[in-house]
């Protein structure tokens, strides 16, 4: 099955400065990456993804980027303010024929400090 | 207009006993899943089902039964419950199968096993 590994697991940075998120996975089959942003105590939320016939995307000061041949995919986060503060979770998504299963990342605690 | 909703937010409850989760979605989703995530806050799928069939079933023990009355309803049964059924249960939906669709969370049930 496939595996999701995801680094660090925890990232400390200044207000103002970038956060890089690095993952992972071994199935070259998975298709989809999703990334959320789980605040204490809250849901999982999507906050962008990329599917696999795309190398790039990005959403104001969030992007994220995809290397199939390497199977490794990283999220980055630019101008960072407090409240990006929160633990992020990459995943990947296979497509089993019955149904897409998405693999979690370990997560990333970012702690963005002023 | 909640789209993803669980009951109870909290259960608090003794080893040995039996207990329910609900999950409602009103996205109009053909499919949903149940998650669990641990005190290390690893997320993990256990089932899912799309249009009340079930289509995951991960390495789950027996004692925790799915059921899906409809495709807007997915409830958790655990029987004889363990200490180490502690833990925060998501409950998601997405759109169809078959295609990696993004996955919503609802707010997750905080179960307690004393």
């Amino acid at each position: 099955g496939e595996n999701v590994e995801q680094h660090p697991s925890t990232l400390s940075v200044q207000e103002g400065d970038s956060a890089v998120i690095k993952c992972t996975y071994s199935d070259s089959a998975s298709n989809y990456f999703p990334w959320y942003k789980q605040e204490l105590g809250k849901r999982p939320q999507l906050i962008i993804d990329i599917r696999s016939n795309v190398g790039e995307k990005k959403d104001q000061r969030i992007a994220v980027t995809l290397n199939k041949t390497a199977k490794h995919f990283s999220l980055h986060i630019t101008e960072t303010q407090p409240e990006d503060s929160a633990v992020y979770f990459c995943a990947a998504s296979t497509n089993t024929g019955t149904a897409s299963k998405l693999t979690f990342g370990t997560g990333t605690r970012l702690q963005v400090t002023l | 207009d909640t789209a993803v909703s669980q009951t109870p937010k909290y259960l608090v409850t003794q080893m040995g006993n039996d207990k329910s989760i609900k999950c409602e979605q009103n996205l109009g989703h053909d499919t949903m899943y149940w998650y669990k995530q641990d005190s290390k806050k690893f997320l993990k799928i256990m089932f899912s089902y799309n249009n009340k069939e079930l289509i995951i079933n991960e390495t789950v023990p027996n004692r925790f039964s799915p059921k899906s009355p409809d495709k807007a309803h997915l409830n958790l049964h655990i029987n004889s419950l363990e200490l180490g059924d502690s833990a925060v249960y998501f409950c998601a939906s997405s759109q169809g199968l078959g295609r990696a669709d993004t996955q919503y969370f609802g707010p997750g049930t905080r179960l307690t096993v004393l």
